[in-house]
């Protein structure tokens, strides 16, 4: 059965600091997907990581792929309030690109001035 | 664009009764997908369709059933709703492709008393 999980669950940052999400997930996968959720709204897309090594920046989050570890990282730098949310990994439940995710628990960010 | 549409957006049902909730994209995605989101648990996939007249079983799929007609169309329906199926539900779809992220609904508020 394939597991992702995610660590922390919840993370309370101040403003201008900088920390990492960590993504374990169970089985081997080749892609692996970072989601933004808003409070009440819908998923949003962040990162696709498609190999070994990938690593993607947008802004302040920079994502990286470690696929011989089974490890994804989602690093915030100098956090503004803006990126509090809910943030997702998730990976393909049968490693290809059928659109079937499995998702972790998600991890809360909150960033305090 | 419109994307992912999904109806309603809030629904309250009595325990027992039936009812279908509608996605529908006009992106020409092949991948549907139904998840649903509980507190704590992340998203879980209930049912995937890979294309019209395909569709197979996710992690939770007891007590729903889909169809796919249309490319455009994946309804979910609720045989016999239970206090259990309260949650938020969010349908998704995504293209063939090596980077296909998906593109979720805003999903529809569920609560059965």
């Amino acid at each position: 059965e394939l597991k992702v999980e995610q660590n922390p669950l919840f993370l309370s940052m101040q403003e201008g600091k900088n920390y990492t999400i960590y993504c374990n997930y169970s089985t081997t996968s080749d892609r692996l997907y970072w989601y933004r959720q808003d409070p009440g709204k819908s998923l949003e897309s962040l990162f696709v990581l498609l190999s070994n090594g990938a690593v993607k920046q947008e802004g302040r989050l920079m994502a990286s792929l470690d696929t011989k570890a089974r490890l994804s990282t989602l690093h915030i730098t100098a956090a503004v309030h803006d990126l509090s949310a809910t943030y997702f990994c998730a990976v393909d439940s049968y490693g290809g690109s059928q659109g079937n995710l499995i998702f972790g628990k998600g991890t809360k960010l909150s960033v305090k001035p | 664009n419109a994307g992912v549409t999904q109806t309603p957006k809030f629904q309250v049902l009595k325990t027992g009764q039936s009812m279908t909730l509608q996605c529908a994209q006009d992106m020409n995605h092949e991948y549907m997908s139904w998840y649903r989101q509980d507190p704590g648990m992340g998203l879980r996939l209930i049912h995937y369709s890979v294309g019209a007249g395909i569709t197979d079983q996710g992690e939770v799929p007891n007590g729903y059933n889909v169809s796919r007609s249309t490319t455009e169309d994946f309804p979910l329906r609720l045989l016999s709703a239970a206090p259990s199926q309260t949650s938020v539900y969010f349908c998704a779809s995504s293209y063939v492709g090596l980077s296909s992220a998906a593109f979720f609904g805003q999903g529809t508020r569920l609560t059965v008393v």
